[in-house]
C-alpha cells in the first residue's frame, strides 16, 4: 500500500521563478493539504483540496495556489518567488471528513525542500 | 484562534529513562489530536491518534493522553531507546475542519546511549 509520494524531493530556485511541487495521496484517500515548514518550526497550513476545489486556506498569499485532479492526486504552485519561501512542503492526505471511513488522521509524504536563493 | 504549545522545546535523556512530553492547545473543541515524529529532513509520520472522545492512546512503549477541558495532551516514552532520538509534533484541527491544522513548535529529544 503505497504511502503518500511528493516530488521533488529537492530543488534550487532563484528569486522571481515560479514552481510546481506535486503529490500523490495514500491509496483510497481523497483529500489533501499542504504545509510550509521553516526550519525549526511547526508546519504551516496553506490549503486543503477535495473533489478538485480549494476548500479551506490558511493564511498565505496569493501567490500560492493548487491543483487536485479527478485521480485524487495535487499541485501546489508557488509564484514570484521570495527568499522567505525556502522551507520543506508538506502533503499530507485523508478520507474527507464527512465520510464514514474518515478517522481523522492525517498521513504525511516525507516533503519536497525548496531553496530560494 | 487555536495556539499549540509544546514544553519543553529541547530534551537530552539518557537511554532507558521513561520521559514525558508536554502538548497545550488554547481552543478545547477539538476532534482529535494526532502526535507525530520527524526526523531531521524528513516528512512526519504518524505515532497516535487520539479522538475527542478518549482520554488516552497507547502504542508498543508509547501513550498519548488527552484532557480535553484542560487543553493538555502528554505523550510518554517508557525505556527510551537511541532511536527514539527526533523531533515530536503534536497537532490539533480547527474547529470546522480536520486537515487546517495547527501544529506545535515540537519537542527535539536525544536519547543518549
Amino acid at each position: 500500500d503505497a504511502g503518500v509520494t511528493q516530488s521533488p524531493t529537492h530543488l534550487i530556485k532563484t528569486r522571481g521563478q515560479q514552481v510546481t511541487l506535486r503529490c500523490s495521496p495514500k491509496s483510497g484517500h481523497d483529500t489533501v493539504s499542504w504545509y510550509q515548514q521553516a526550519l525549526g518550526q511547526g508546519p504551516q497550513f496553506i490549503f486543503q483540496y477535495y473533489e478538485e476545489e480549494e476548500r479551506q486556506r490558511g493564511n498565505f498569499p496569493d501567490r500560492f495556489s493548487g491543483h487536485q485532479f479527478p485521480n485524487y492526486s495535487s499541485e501546489l504552485n508557488v509564484n514570484a518567488l521570495l527568499l522567505g519561501d525556502s522551507a520543506l512542503y508538506l502533503c499530507a492526505s485523508s478520507h474527507h471528513p464527512g465520510t464514514v471511513k474518515n478517522t481523522g488522521e492525517l498521513f504525511f509524504g516525507e516533503g519536497s525542500r525548496l531553496t530560494v536563493l | 484562534k487555536q495556539e499549540v504549545t509544546q514544553i519543553p522545546a529541547a530534551l537530552s535523556v539518557p537511554e532507558g529513562e521513561n520521559l514525558v512530553l508536554n502538548c497545550s492547545f488554547t481552543d478545547s473543541a477539538i476532534y482529535n489530536l494526532q502526535w507525530f515524529r520527524q526526523d531531521p529532513g524528513k516528512g512526519l509520520t504518524s505515532l497516535l491518534l487520539i479522538q475527542s472522545s478518549q482520554r488516552e492512546q497507547t502504542s508498543g512503549r508509547l501513550n498519548a493522553s488527552l484532557d480535553k477541558s484542560s487543553g493538555r495532551s502528554t505523550l510518554y516514552i517508557a525505556a527510551s531507546q537511541p532511536g527514539d532520538s527526533a523531533t515530536y509534533l503534536c497537532a490539533v484541527p480547527a474547529s470546522g475542519g480536520y486537515q487546517k491544522v495547527t501544529f506545535g513548535t515540537g519537542t527535539k529529544l536525544q536519547v543518549i546511549p
